[in-house]
């Protein structure tokens, strides 16, 4: 199975910080690998897929990069929204996998 | 519009058997993947099970934690997909989604709202 290591498994940023999540495959997924959000208590939500697209409707201010076993999210200027748990998952293998998640709170 | 509506989750013994429903609406399912994937109470995302469109003869694939136990289905007139979920372990406590992958690039672009399974006795 390909594991997923997200890190930092937790961050506390403020309105506005640029913020970095990065997702490291255990081995090579191509550009096989998605972004998901997930606020408390919902359905996650599909932010970016292949490694850089970014879903319709998802603002500009969220961008993907990377391929191969190195991936990151970024956020350009944190928004009182995006308080929000992070997850990135492959698809380039079954079973298919996701990270362990990074939660993003305010500082 | 695309909607996904779980229903059947709840409380059962170990051991007991379950069947989840995923109602779908706005597209139709014979057109795409479907899954499931489960969220155990404050933990992460683990994908369960998938089930192949029509072109594809409807293959399915298991994570290795339910193969044998569980089975995906789906019912093309009635547009929905279920899980069928038997000799459920406490560790099989979870939220289970039911996602739409999208062609081509095989993401879960579409997701229902959840529906809580919780084995205990």
């Amino acid at each position: 199975d390909i594991q997923l290591t997200q890190s930092p498994s937790f961050l506390s940023a403020s309105v506005g910080d640029r913020v970095t999540v990065t997702c490291r495959p255990s081995r090579g997924v191509h550009n096989y690998l998605a972004w998901y959000q997930q606020k408390s208590g919902k359905a996650p939500k599909l932010l970016v897929y292949a490694a850089s697209t970014l879903q319709s409707g998802v603002p500009p201010r969220f961008s993907g990069s990377g391929s191969g076993t190195e991936f990151t999210l970024t956020i350009s200027s944190l928004q009182p929204e995006d308080f929000a748990t992070y997850y990135c998952q492959q698809l380039n293998n079954y079973p298919l996998t996701f990270g362990g998640g990074t939660k993003v709170e305010i500082k | 519009e695309v909607q996904l509506v779980e229903s059947g989750g709840g409380l059962v013994q170990p051991g007991g058997s379950l069947r989840l429903s995923c109602a779908a609406s706005g597209f139709s399912i014979s057109d795409h993947y479907m899954d499931w994937v489960r969220q155990a109470p404050g933990k992460g995302l683990e994908w369960v099970a998938r089930s192949r469109n029509k072109p594809n003869n409807y293959a399915t694939e298991y994570a290795a934690s339910v193969e044998g136990r569980f089975t995906i289905s789906r019912d093309e007139l009635k547009n929905s997909l279920f899980l069928q979920m038997n000799s459920l372990k406490t560790e099989d406590t979870a939220v289970y989604y039911c996602t739409r992958r999208r062609a081509g690039d095989w993401t879960f672009d579409f997701w229902g709202q959840g529906t809580l399974v919780t084995v205990s006795s």
